[in-house]
């Protein structure tokens, strides 16, 4: 089955410890992006990677990291968690940005920084 | 600065009635609109994808229109169940976008009455 998987889908942690959210798919797509959710918010861009390699930032990348060594996978790294960024994160994926292709969203990882 | 409007906010009807949510867009140099489904908590479920030079899609009971003149998009869902109940977000990559970023609506909260 096509899909994006994400892991864990629930995460609670304390402030300052170094935690990471991977992200992976299978449908070959070059483009991969993460985002976070928050009620008023709505979904805003952190970081994405138009492929293997090539990583940029979004709207809101203070204090995330992401990595590309492999087509498949994604990973988001909190490297020093605060309690604001406390959010349900996804996880997407595109053939190609924008253009004739649509977007797979992962489940969704619930974080909660104390 | 594109920005995706989506209206109502929330929205209750009984089952078996046929409804539209709305979505507009202020800019109309888009590649793509996209719907998803949002159970609470959950993940982004793809429902349609319009291509810039689509005017509609269609799947099963649900049925999405696109004019970019006007900025406006619509989902129309036909005789609707319990199940239908979710929140519906709409979102476009805009045109000159180079990040491959979705603008996302603030969603439609559906509940549908047995």
């Amino acid at each position: 089955e096509a899909q994006v998987t994400q892991n864990p889908r629930y995460l609670i942690t304390v402030t300052g410890k170094k935690l990471t959210v991977t992200c992976s798919q299978n449908m070959n797509h070059e483009y991969m992006s993460w985002y976070r959710q928050d009620p008023g918010l709505g979904l805003r861009q952190i970081y994405y990677s138009m492929n293997v390699e090539v990583t940029d930032k979004g709207d809101v990348p203070e204090g995330y990291k992401v990595s590309r060594k492999e087509k498949r996978n994604f990973p988001l790294i909190l490297e020093s968690p605060s309690p604001n960024q406390t959010s349900l994160y996804f996880c997407a994926s595109s053939l190609s940005p924008g253009g004739n292709y649509g977007y797979t969203f992962g489940s969704g990882t619930r974080l909660t920084v104390v | 600065k594109q920005e995706v409007t989506q209206i109502p906010a929330a929205l209750s009807v009984p089952e078996g009635e046929n409804l539209v949510l709305n979505c507009s867009f202020t800019d109309s140099a888009i590649y793509n609109l996209q719907w998803f489904r949002q159970d609470p908590g959950k993940g982004l479920t793809s429902l349609l994808l319009i291509q810039s030079s689509q005017r509609e899609q269609t799947s099963g009971r649900l049925n999405a229109s696109l004019d970019k003149s006007s900025g406006r998009s619509t989902l129309y869902i036909a005789a609707s169940q319990p199940g239908d109940s979710a929140t519906y977000l709409c979102a476009v990559v805009h045109g000159s976008s180079n990040t491959g970023k979705l603008i996302f609506g603030q969603g439609t909260t559906l509940q549908v009455k047995p």
